[in-house]
């Protein structure tokens, strides 16, 4: 099936320093996606990404957070700077319409000490 | 917004038998209803979902009920297997700018 691919699958950061998350979505894929899961517990939504423009986001996605797609290339999730509780594995998502079928990417783990 | 309940968090089935997971969510206007299968280390995959003009979807040995009344959706896992092992996530959705709101999963361990 379609696969999103995310790099890189484990980054490990001192608090405080910048990372950005890279995403490569399905193709033709138009919406993009950010959720974060903290170990154990349930996906969380944080943004949706749609033409250009964050389209709504989560009380999780905090000042420190932004996301672009410069030309089409990856998506990225920036946090800067990062906090000890940023650490969760972050799953990027795509769709290709407004119908809601998401394809998730393996993850990243990120782990901010 | 959303909130989407989620139950068991731990179902433990024999191989063979079926499996049932529940959810119940609060915004009446949420017409999309995927169930997703989460393996340790691993993407989470779509493996099935529902819209809100059904009631009722089969796909290989996979079975979502949707009662929009009671507001209420369910996976039904019949003939279990081993590879069936796994956590399951639900989520619901209104429209494709609020993203999905997860269930907060059930894990699913099928014993010989």
């Amino acid at each position: 099936g379609p696969k999103v691919l995310q790099i890189p699958s484990h980054q490990i950061i001192d608090m405080g320093q910048m990372v950005t998350l890279n995403c490569d979505p399905v193709s033709n894929h138009l919406y993009f996606y950010w959720y974060k899961q903290i170990l154990g517990q349930q996906m969380e939504f944080l943004v949706n990404f749609y033409n250009g423009k964050v389209m709504e986001k989560s009380k999780l996605f905090k000042d420190q957070f932004s996301v672009e797609r410069p030309d089409g290339s990856y998506f990225t999730l920036k946090i800067q700077p990062t906090a000890l509780e940023d650490s969760a594995v972050y799953f990027c998502a795509s769709s290709s319409d407004r119908e809601n079928t998401l394809y998730f990417g393996a993850g990243t783990r990120l782990s901010v000490l | 917004g959303e909130q989407v309940e989620q139950l068991p968090s731990i179902l433990r089935v024999q191989e063979g038998s079926s499996a049932s997971i529940n959810c119940t969510y609060e915004n009446s206007a949420s017409n999309y209803f995927p169930w997703y299968k989460q393996e340790p280390g691993e993407n989470p995959k779509l493996i099935i979902d529902i819209r809100s003009n059904m009631e009722r979807k089969q796909t290989q040995g996979l079975i979502v009920l949707l009662d929009k009344k009671a507001k209420r959706f369910s996976l039904h896992i019949t003939d279990t297997q081993p590879g069936d092992s796994a956590m399951y996530f639900c989520a619901a959705s209104g429209n494709y700018a609020q993203g999905l709101t997860f269930g907060l999963g059930t894990r699913v361990s099928v014993f010989p």
